[in-house]
């Protein structure tokens, strides 16, 4: 079974700029996760979507990200325009179904944003 | 490719039990980070280790590194069963790879 994937691995922009990153949720993944950690400080969350909705959006640091996950598939996080402060690893997870015993959530290997 | 293990990934146990939750990595790390991740919610971060022959507690839970042997352990005292969740340890070299283990899905019994 494939897992969570997540492209590009690394992204180097110039500030001002515009980048999406995308997330493939584990197929039959309903739950799927944003995460960012800036270098040097902790993983912090961004958002949760169940399916298409947005269930959780309290980790959005401001109006400059934008997520989407049309037909409850793939997901996106669209920055724009991108600071320096953006600049970290940004984690994908997905998890199958939540308040029973499949919700572990599953890591993608990141996408590591460098803002210049 | 820096990979990470983790051993058990399921562990049921008896309230008032000691365990040990196992965490190995493919190559020189520069830091070694627990978290837990409870149903539904995002990870909360418990330790993180940063030297060889680091040890830090917290409450019931114990976190240690050897970084000769590339391992890391978790180990639990006397288990509740607020602990039931998932354990995750990741590992980062710096301004490199930071790369999380699989999980470990604890479960404590009544």
């Amino acid at each position: 079974e494939a897992g969570v994937t997540q492209f590009p691995s690394h992204s180097v922009i110039e500030k001002g700029q515009t980048v999406t990153l995308r997330c493939d949720p584990i197929s039959g993944h309903d739950n799927l996760y944003w995460y960012r950690r800036v270098m040097g400080k902790e993983i912090k969350f961004l958002l949760h979507f169940v399916k298409e909705s947005k269930q959780d959006e309290s980790g959005m640091p401001n109006n400059r990200f934008l997520a989407e996950r049309t037909g409850g598939t793939y997901s996106t996080l669209k920055v724009q325009p991108a600071e320096l402060e953006d600049s970290g690893v940004y984690f994908c997870a997905s998890s199958q179904s939540q308040g029973l015993n499949t919700d572990t959530q599953y890591f993608g290997p990141g996408t590591r944003l460098t803002v210049l | 490719e820096l990979k990470v293990e983790q051993n058990p990934l399921f562990l049921s146990m008896q309230e008032g039990k000691n365990y040990t939750i196992y965490c190995n990595y493919s190559t020189t790390s520069d830091r070694l980070y627990w978290y837990r991740q409870d149903p539904g919610k995002s990870l909360e971060s418990l330790f993180v280790l940063l030297s060889n022959g680091a040890v830090k507690q917290e409450g019931r839970l114990m976190a240690s590194l050897d970084t000769k042997a590339r391992l890391s352990t978790l180990h639990i005292t006397a288990a509740v069963h607020d602990l039931s969740a998932t354990y995750f340890c990741a590992v980062e070299v710096y301004g490199q790879n930071f790369v999380f283990g699989p999980g470990t899905r604890l479960s404590v019994l009544p």
